[in-house]
């Protein structure tokens, strides 16, 4: 089975914070995928990443980066962290192209103070 | 701009009560429709993929159907574990390769 780790289930930072928010999958998969979950506005990508050291920007990339150094982690960064940005975050690895096959993490709740 | 819009927003059926979810699309051109089921505090799993309009999918109780404009989720003979929200997404012809639309999702709950 496919496996997508997050680093925390819940995490609490205060306005200002640099938060690190990580992603592990364990099947080789060259796709990955960061989303914002909101009650109302359903899922929206954020950032994704097709290869090591590349990305793209989503819909909503604004107040956020991703670094992906390995094939097997990626990592998404709010650098100075607002109330705003107080929500669940998910991230999904894909075999190259297979939209069809996206498996997610459990998901992150972030909440700014 | 492509658009989603799942109906209901929320379903309460009785265990064994047959029923529909809609997701109605707007795209430049569908290159694929996706549904997937969400239990809470857990991320989206998938179900089915579908890609052109007459095509069917089916999966123990849920079976999936695609028209030009919409596509439905039915479910029959519902059991108390189907409970979930099950989220419909969109992934444009003229949209960057990995890019899907979501939309808001519809939470049943199948009451025993």
């Amino acid at each position: 089975d496919v496996k997508v780790t997050q680093s925390s289930r819940y995490l609490v930072k205060r306005t200002g914070e640099k938060v690190f928010l990580e992603c592990v999958q364990d099947m080789d998969h060259e796709n990955m995928f960061w989303y914002r979950q909101d009650p109302g506005l359903g899922l929206r990508l954020i950032y994704f990443s097709y290869d090591v050291k590349m990305k793209e920007k989503g819909d909503i990339p604004e107040g956020y980066s991703v670094s992906r150094e390995k094939k097997e982690r990626f990592s998404l960064i709010l650098e100075s962290a607002s109330t705003n940005q107080t929500s669940m975050y998910l991230c999904a690895s894909i075999l190259s192209g297979r939209l069809d096959e996206q498996f997610f993490g459990p998901g992150t709740r972030l909440t700014v103070l | 701009e492509d658009q989603v819009t799942q109906s209901p927003e929320a379903l309460r059926l009785q265990e064994g009560e047959s029923s529909s979810l809609n997701c109605s699309y707007t795209v430049s051109g569908l290159r694929g429709l996706f549904w997937y089921r969400q239990d809470p505090g857990k991320g989206p799993e998938f179900l089915f993929t579908l890609y052109s309009a007459g095509e069917e999918k089916e999966k123990e109780r849920l079976k999936a159907t695609l028209t030009k404009k919409e596509s439905f989720l039915h479910i029959t003979a519902p059991k108390p574990e189907d409970s979930a929200t099950y989220l419909c997404a969109v992934q444009a012809s003229g949209a960057g390769s990995y890019q899907l639309t979501f939309g808001k999702g519809t939470k049943l709950s199948v009451i025993p």
